[in-house]
């Protein structure tokens, strides 16, 4: 069974702060995404990541992949309030996606 | 980006009633859509998986009988919880593939289901 885990589940962090959030997966796949869900919504797409050594960056996000050692990173650089929320990764396999755990992210002002 | 419609977005029911949710492309056609139920604070958890036309696959666990799910065509699904009881109560989130590269995963907006 692929398992996806994410690290670390709870954040808190203050504004201005950088940090990152890793995305270990069990299995092979070339295909990773980042998903953002706020309170009460459903998820919005922030990246999909597709060979290795991608890098892609968005505001003060940037999400890497590395499919050798089966680990993406979620970069947040000099956070903001507005960045708050819960963040999923997911991996692609076969015609099945699976979730990571999530992780819930606090920035203080 | 692609449109994926979820609808109702809030539904209150009665213990043994049936409540359906629908989920519809709506600038694509899906070749396969997706069910999941996340609990507070948790992640989704893969329900069903159905492609148009043919019954949907179901995850270990899930009653089939229960969560009845129609892929009637390649741009609406529908998922109906039947006879529901208070611990059907959930958000539900549908979502679509459109089959091309790189198979990415349109959301939509989420059903909150409360049984009372």
């Amino acid at each position: 069974e692929l398992k996806v885990e994410q690290n670390p589940l709870f954040l808190s962090m203050q504004e201005g702060k950088n940090y990152t959030i890793y995305c270990n997966y069990s299995t092979t796949s070339d295909r990773l995404y980042w998903y953002r869900q706020d309170p009460g919504k459903s998820l919005e797409s922030l990246f999909v990541l597709l060979s290795n050594g991608a890098v892609k960056q968005e505001g003060r996000l940037m999400a890497s992949l590395d499919t050798k050692a089966r680990l993406s990173t979620l970069h947040i650089t000099a956070a903001v309030h507005d960045l708050s929320a819960t963040y999923f990764c997911a991996v692609k396999a076969g015609n099945q996606f699976y979730f990571g755990t999530g992780t819930s992210l606090t920035v203080i002002p | 980006g692609a449109v994926v419609s979820q609808h109702p977005s809030w539904v209150i029911c009665k213990s043994g009633t049936s409540v359906k949710i629908e989920c519809r492309s709506l600038d694509f056609q899906a070749t396969t859509m997706f069910w999941y139920r996340q609990f507070p604070k948790q992640s989704l958890m893969l329900m069903a998986t159905s492609n148009e036309g043919s019954k949907a696959t179901y995850e270990q666990g899930v009653e089939k009988d229960k969560f009845l799910i129609n892929h009637a065509s390649l741009t609406l699904s529908t998922l109906t919880v039947t006879s529901a009881h208070p611990e059907d109560s959930s958000f539900y989130i549908c979502s679509a593939d459109r089959g091309v590269f790189p198979g990415e995963l349109f959301f939509g907006e989420g059903s909150r289901l409360t049984v009372l």
